[in-house]
């Protein structure tokens, strides 16, 4: 298996565009979860969906951000308009019950 | 949910064994302490999780207090690849369903050659 796979790996962007992080979680597991970790805050939770339908988004900071899953090999996180507090690395993660696969992040540097 | 207390670094020579020390006074009876460790620049990846008894795999062994206030994860024979960020999270009884980990901030672990 591959593992949870994300893309792009590094994002560089400009304060106002969209951005969209993409996610392919393992095969067959039920959860999926986005991350975001900083210096400042270190790893949190934006949102997360099992059997594609979001089941908390308590974490997202706010309305530029949206997730979706629109079936249950794929996810979005997308930012619109991003801005430079927005810069840090997401992960997605992917589990069946208990244990979480992390992918490798994509890295986002907002100008 | 219930918190967690972990030193902010340790240090340790190559092939010794590291004890990395975890406080959580406020577990519930029914909490899974898990670890997971973050690597550089990687996401981070499960190590090892327990309720009661002391477990053993591949990559770690996990010892739990009797009264379950504190853990104990022990590598057997640190290597440099095991320098990594260590978190101890407590998580709710799989029987609740997946949720999201809250990671505190972990401990440090640098391993000297």
């Amino acid at each position: 298996d591959a593992g949870v796979i994300q893309s792009p790996r590094h994002e560089v962007t400009e304060m106002g565009q969209e951005v969209t992080l993409r996610c392919k979680p393992i095969s067959g597991h039920d959860y999926l979860f986005w991350y975001r970790q900083t210096m400042m805050r270190g790893l949190e939770l934006l949102i997360y969906f099992n059997n594609n339908v979001p089941i908390d988004d308590s974490g997202m900071p706010e309305d530029r951000f949206s997730a979706k899953m629109p079936n249950a090999s794929f996810s979005t996180l997308k930012i619109q308009p991003s801005e430079p507090r927005d810069s840090a690395v997401y992960f997605c993660a992917s589990s069946n019950w208990e244990t979480q696969y992390f992918g490798p992040g994509t890295r986002l540097l907002v100008l | 949910d219930a918190k967690t207390t972990q030193p902010n670094s340790m240090e340790s020579n190559e092939e010794e064994p590291v004890h990395l020390p975890c406080n959580h006074s406020t577990i519930s009876g029914t909490d899974y302490i898990h670890w997971y460790r973050q690597l550089p620049s990687q996401g981070p990846e499960y190590v090892i999780h327990g309720l009661t008894s002391n477990v053993n795999n591949r990559m770690a062994s996990l010892a739990i207090a009797e009264d379950r206030k504190s853990s104990t994860l022990i590598l057997h024979r640190a290597t440099l690849r095991d320098a990594a960020v260590y978190y101890c999270i407590l998580r709710d009884p799989p029987g609740g369903g997946a949720d999201g980990l809250t990671f505190g901030k972990g401990t440090h672990l640098i391993i000297q050659p």
